[in-house]
């Protein structure tokens, strides 16, 4: 079984300033991890994707995240934050089988003028 | 191309009624599914087919059936609509099962009262 546990509902950041968006999950097999955003009344699209070829994985739109096995962590980041970066962000974790993605409950990004 | 259709995008509904969602792509894709959305609660997994003639349950099947008669169809049926069935609904789909990409439809909002 496996699960994701996103940190902080809720992250406020002002424009230009690092985003860091928490997220750790279990798995009983290496994992496949993703991280999705949700625009405002719109399906999820994905933002990147970890399939154990690198860790550090780069993304759209200035985003990444590291995978970090010791830490059972894969946190998305981005240098500067824009404010067309406010959504909603959902990591999620695939530990095998055919039963798809498990979801994190979220996290809303908001960004500060 | 027109990716992962859903219909209808909103549906009011009285507990007790019946309705399907519609969900249909063009892509060819051999893996569906369909989630509701909560808040608070990220995305939950209701039923997923691995090609047509195939389904099975998620994490929350209760209430809903599913059937996959074809490729690019997965209804998803509502029996007897619940208030506690008020939800946003998603379709995803992807090539195949494993660490492929899913894509989302747009949501349906369904509201029973």
């Amino acid at each position: 079984a496996q699960s994701v546990t996103q940190l902080g509902s809720h992250v406020s950041v002002s424009e230009g300033a690092l985003v860091l968006l928490r997220c750790n999950y279990s798995s009983s097999v290496p994992p496949y991890l993703f991280w999705y955003v949700q625009y405002p009344n719109q399906g999820l699209q994905l933002l990147l994707k970890y399939t154990s070829a690198a860790t550090l994985v780069k993304g759209i739109n200035g985003f990444e995240a590291e995978f970090k096995k010791s830490e059972t962590s894969f946190h998305l980041t981005k240098p500067s934050a824009h404010m067309s970066d406010a959504a909603e962000y959902f990591c999620a974790v695939l530990g095998g089988g055919a039963d798809g993605l498990t979801f994190g409950k979220g996290t809303h990004l908001i960004i500060q003028p | 191309n027109a990716g992962v259709t859903q219909t209808p995008k909103f549906q009011v509904l009285k507990t007790g009624q019946s309705m399907t969602l519609q969900c249909a792509q063009d892509m060819n894709h051999e893996y569906m599914s369909w989630y509701r959305q909560d808040p608070g609660m990220g995305l939950r997994l209701i039923h997923y087919s691995v090609g047509a003639g195939i389904t099975d349950q998620g994490e929350v099947p209760n209430g809903y059936n599913v059937s996959r008669s074809t490729t690019e169809d997965f209804p998803l049926r509502l029996l007897s609509a619940a208030p506690s069935q008020t939800s946003v609904y998603f379709c995803a789909s992807s090539p195949t099962s494993g660490a492929n990409v899913l894509t989302f439809g747009a949501g349906s909002r369904l509201t029973v009262l």
